[in-house]
């Protein structure tokens, strides 16, 4: 079955630090994998997606199928990065049904 | 471009009872997502609509259904609730071809009693 697995609840780092965000998937298809960001009393937003290979606010994921693997990372953790990230998953032909992850949250600590 | 809008935010039930959710897309949005979220279960793909079509389901018993009208808003009904239908139901409106980016709602809360 397809999964998503964000392993750690809580990332906790201070100001400055690098982050990893992990997230595993289970697929056998040709995924598209996401990160989607909750900051408190927002929004769950779009942060990136693999297919674009873009850099949003400092943060980068390569998607590495051979690890079925899409960590989120920033060099430099600011505070502004605590939030909830999610990982998600879409299927070929899947259109907008996504398999999102648990979650973890970013704590970033002055 | 006003967001996507979520009616009502909250809602109290008792078991047995229906209920239906409301969303007005993003203007120009044609698909419209429901998601429930709980802390045991996380977020869940409920349906997919697109130009007024199904195109999309998740696990999910038949008291979950769903439509989308003619303007793209879209209605979720919940029948016979249960104790375990308490959830945050999140809506997300899409630009058809924009790879899956999501415009999520802020969500109804639901509490059934």
């Amino acid at each position: 079955a397809q999964r998503v697995t964000q392993p750690e609840k809580l990332l906790s780092v201070f100001k400055g630090a690098p982050v990893e965000l992990k997230c595993n998937y289970s697929y056998s298809g040709s995924p598209e994998l996401f990160w989607y960001v909750q900051y408190s009393r927002q929004r769950l937003q779009l942060l990136l997606r693999h297919i674009s290979r873009e850099s949003i606010k400092g943060f980068t994921a390569d998607l590495n199928k051979g690890e079925t693997s899409f960590h989120l990372k920033k060099p430099f953790a600011q505070e502004e990065d605590s939030a909830m990230y999610y990982c998600a998953l879409s299927l070929s032909g899947g259109y907008n049904k996504l398999i999102f992850g648990a979650g973890t949250r970013l704590a970033v600590h002055p | 471009k006003a967001g996507v809008t979520q009616t009502p935010r909250y809602l109290i039930k008792t078991r047995g009872q229906q209920v239906t959710l409301s969303c007005s897309p993003i203007s120009g949005h044609r698909s419209v997502s429901w998601y429930q979220q709980t802390p045991g279960q996380g977020l869940q793909f409920l349906f997919e609509y697109f130009s007024e079509t199904q195109r999309n389901k998740g696990n999910f018993p038949g008291r979950f259904s769903g439509r989308q009208f003619s303007n793209s808003r879209s209605e979720m009904n919940v029948s016979t609730l249960e104790l375990g239908d308490s959830a945050l139901y999140l809506c997300a409106s899409s630009l058809e071809g924009t790879e899956r980016k999501l415009f999520f709602g802020s969500g109804t809360q639901l509490s059934v009693l």
